[in-house]
């Protein structure tokens, strides 16, 4: 079973270039999010999305744009990047969102910017 | 302003002894507080969840037990194994509307079982 995959495992940026961090779940789960974690801190929801055509905005949006074209990927685009975005990125997929579902994370993107 | 609060960053326990790891709240809106473990270089993975409407909720070697007047969370994990070394994130999910659920972890413990 692959459960949650996330590619690229590790991505080096410049400043000001764009990228694309893939996620894809087998699991024909309906939600699905993005978290990034800093040193020291909790995983923060960047964006989220309850279905196929919905996406909504987390706690950290700016700087990421998503979308949802089908139940199964759910890409995030870093349209320029910053040093700030440097961290770990990690996408997740509940097969409902009850508040206590249990969410299935990828193995995470660890993204530096220089 | 930190919704969830994990202030220890680290624990040391003996193998065989209990491990308690503390997590504390300060939004009263939360529905349900969570559990997750994570090993380096891997994604964080459900532990134990408890409904805000229960006290206590036990699967195996951990339990957790919830204090809403005091705003508090522990989990407990007996026995502690080495293999339960893992970095332990408190989590806490409320209706953001229209039937949507956030999660909004805290910043994690890491917990080492000495052999």
């Amino acid at each position: 079973n692959a459960g949650v995959t996330q590619t690229p495992k590790f991505q080096v940026l410049k400043t000001g270039q764009s990228m694309t961090l893939q996620c894809a779940q087998d699991m024909n789960h309906e939600y699905m999010s993005w978290y990034r974690q800093d040193p020291g801190m909790g995983l923060r929801l960047i964006h989220y999305s309850v279905g196929a055509g919905i996406t909504d905005q987390g706690e950290v949006p700016n700087g990421y744009n998503v979308s949802r074209s089908t139940t199964e990927d759910f890409p995030l685009r870093l349209l320029s990047a910053a040093p700030s975005q440097t961290s770990v990125y990690f996408c997740a997929s509940s097969l409902v969102w009850t508040g206590n579902t249990e969410a299935f994370f990828g193995q995470g993107t660890r993204l530096t910017v220089v | 302003d930190q919704q969830v609060k994990q202030n220890s960053p680290s624990l040391s326990v003996q193998e065989g002894r209990i491990s308690i790891l503390n997590c504390d709240y300060t939004n009263s809106m939360f529905d349900y507080f969570l559990w997750y473990k994570k090993y380096p270089a891997e994604g964080p993975t459900f532990l134990i969840s408890i409904s805000s409407i229960k006290d206590k909720n036990e699967d195996g070697r951990f339990t957790v037990f919830l204090n809403k007047s005091a705003k508090h969370l522990s989990l407990h994990i007996v026995p502690s194994q080495p293999g339960d070394s893992a970095v332990y994130f408190c989590a806490a999910s409320a209706d953001s509307g229209a039937g949507s659920y956030q999660l909004t972890f805290g910043k994690g413990t890491k917990l080492s079982v000495i052999p």
